[in-house]
C-alpha cells in the first residue's frame, strides 16, 4: 500500500565502499528524484528522470550515477563513499514533472539514512 | 539559478497562538510555491501549495499568500497545536522540469 518506498532505510559502511539505494512509486507518475538532506537538515535536489530519461542532474560528483530501469524505479549507486556523503537520501515522485514543466506534488520516500565512518 | 530564502529558522509559539514563516525567491520565472512538513525522522510531507496566478489559498488553519511583484510568499498557522511541532520547508518551481529549490527550513516548535 506504501507510495514511495526506498531501500534500505539505514545503511552504514566504510569509506571507499560502493553501496546502493533502491527506490520504488506505485502511483502510476512519471517522473523521480533523488534528493539530499544534510546533517542541517538541508533538502536539495540531485537527479530527475522522467519516462526513464534523466532531466535534472545537479552540481553532483560523478560517483553518483542514477539508473531508471522503468518509470516505477529510480536507483542510486554511490561509488568510492567518502565521509560528506553520509546524510539522508529521499527518493519521491510526481506526476508530469519532466518536459511537460508542469508542476504537481512530490510524494517522498521515507528515506535511507547513510552514515560513512 | 532560483535561490530560497526562509526565515525565521526557528520559531517558538505557545499552543493556540498564530505562527507565520517567510520565504523569499530570486527567480521571478518561478509559478509554484508548495510548502512541506517534515515531523521528527519522517519524510517531507506538502501541506499546502500555491500557484502565480493565485494571490492566496487556505485549507482549514493553514493559509499561504503570495506576492508575486515583491517575490515572497508566506504561511500561516493559525491556532496552533503540539502536533504542529515540526520542521517547515518553502520551495519554489517552475523554471525547469519538475525542479523545486527548498528554503532552509524552520524549525516550530508548539508549547502546550
Amino acid at each position: 500500500d506504501t507510495a514511495v518506498s526506498q531501500t534500505p532505510k539505514y545503511l552504514v559502511t566504510q569509506m571507499g565502499n560502493d553501496k546502493s539505494i533502491k527506490c520504488e512509486q506505485n502511483l502510476g507518475h512519471d517522473t523521480m528524484y533523488w534528493y539530499k538532506q544534510d546533517s542541517k537538515k538541508f533538502l536539495k535536489i540531485m537527479f530527475s528522470y522522467n519516462n526513464k530519461e534523466l532531466i535534472i542532474n545537479e552540481t553532483v560528483p560523478n560517483r553518483f550515477s542514477p539508473k531508471s530501469p522503468d518509470k516505477a524505479h529510480l536507483n542510486l549507486h554511490i561509488n568510492s563513499l567518502e565521509l560528506g556523503d553520509s546524510a539522508v537520501y529521499f527518493c519521491a515522485s510526481s506526476q508530469e514533472g519532466g518536459r511537460a514543466r508542469t508542476y504537481n506534488e512530490q510524494f517522498f520516500g521515507p528515506g535511507t539514512r547513510l552514515t560513512v565512518l | 539559478g532560483e535561490n530560497v530564502e526562509q526565515h525565521p529558522s526557528t520559531l517558538s509559539v505557545q499552543e493556540g497562538d498564530s505562527a507565520v514563516i517567510k520565504c523569499t525567491y530570486s527567480d521571478s520565472a518561478s509559478n509554484y510555491f508548495p510548502w512541506y512538513k517534515q515531523e521528527l525522522g519522517k519524510r517531507p510531507q506538502l501541506i499546502i501549495d500555491i500557484r502565480s496566478n493565485v494571490g492566496e489559498k487556505k485549507d482549514q488553519r493553514i493559509a499561504v499568500t503570495l506576492n508575486k511583484t515583491a517575490k515572497h510568499f508566506s504561511l500561516h498557522i493559525t491556532e496552533t497545536q503540539p502536533e504542529d511541532s515540526a520542521v517547515y520547508f518553502c520551495a519554489a518551481g517552475g523554471t525547469s522540469y519538475g525542479k523545486l529549490t527548498f528554503g532552509q527550513g524552520t524549525i516550530l516548535t508548539v508549547h502546550p
